[in-house]
């Protein structure tokens, strides 16, 4: 299983580019990178995912290294509602044996004005 | 939206009288998941269901079960509720595109007095 490494939080102001880095050193051929947001008393929403290069969505775009042992979740001019936990996680599609998914422990986006 | 319902969504329960919690989802899904979420921890597998009577156990399993009688549901017990049992759980399933994407339900919050 690839272990995840996020810092624990952050601070940024509206309007600001902020860049989240995750490290996966053990990522396997495999797996997938997928990111998901959290408010406080929801469950984790999807975000956006990737394997390899670059991918943009129409709330964020996630880089992914040749090397793919880390990633970088970038959200463009964040506001205050961007306030959140932002969990980085690393697997590999099924393959009928059963997947377990571990989270990592997330990194607290603070956005001030 | 996964079509995933969970239920009781918050409970009070007394130390030594069993809980189970319920997770139901609309989509037939063969993958469903049960984390539970604590300050400090972030999410953390506690079991998971790969289909029909097939679960095996996460990172934290110790004083649950859990039991998948039918695709639709997958029910999370705590046999004898601890106060270290006091939480909030996550049930989640995994979608059918070519990653890994999890889709989360809203949570049960669950305190043990």
């Amino acid at each position: 299983l690839a272990k995840t490494t996020q810092p624990i939080s952050m601070d940024s102001y509206e309007g600001q580019e902020v860049n989240i880095t995750c490290s996966h050193n053990n990522i396997a051929t495999n797996d997938y990178i997928t990111w998901y947001q959290q408010f406080p008393s929801q469950g984790p929403r999807f975000i956006i995912q990737g394997y390899k290069t670059k991918v943009t969505n129409e709330v964020a775009s996630l880089f992914i290294p040749a090397d793919r042992k880390s990633s970088t979740l970038s959200l463009p001019r964040v506001s205050l509602s961007d306030t959140a936990v932002y969990y980085c996680l690393v697997g590999a599609p099924l393959t009928g044996g059963g997947n377990k998914l571990t989270f990592g422990t997330g990194t607290q986006l603070k956005v001030e004005l | 939206d996964a079509g995933i319902t969970q239920s009781p969504r918050h409970k009070v329960t007394e130390t030594g009288t069993p809980v189970t919690l319920r997770c139901h989802q609309t989509e037939n899904h063969r993958y469903m998941y049960w984390y539970r979420q604590d300050p400090g921890h972030g999410l953390r597998l506690i079991h998971y269901s790969y289909g029909v009577k097939d679960t095996d156990k996460g990172e934290v399993s110790d004083g649950y079960s859990v039991s998948r009688s039918k695709t639709e549901d997958f029910l999370l017990t705590l046999e004898s509720a601890t106060s270290s049992q006091t939480s909030v759980y996550f049930c989640a399933i995994m979608g059918r595109d070519s990653g890994n994407t999890i889709y989360f339900g809203e949570g049960s919050w669950l305190t043990v007095v």
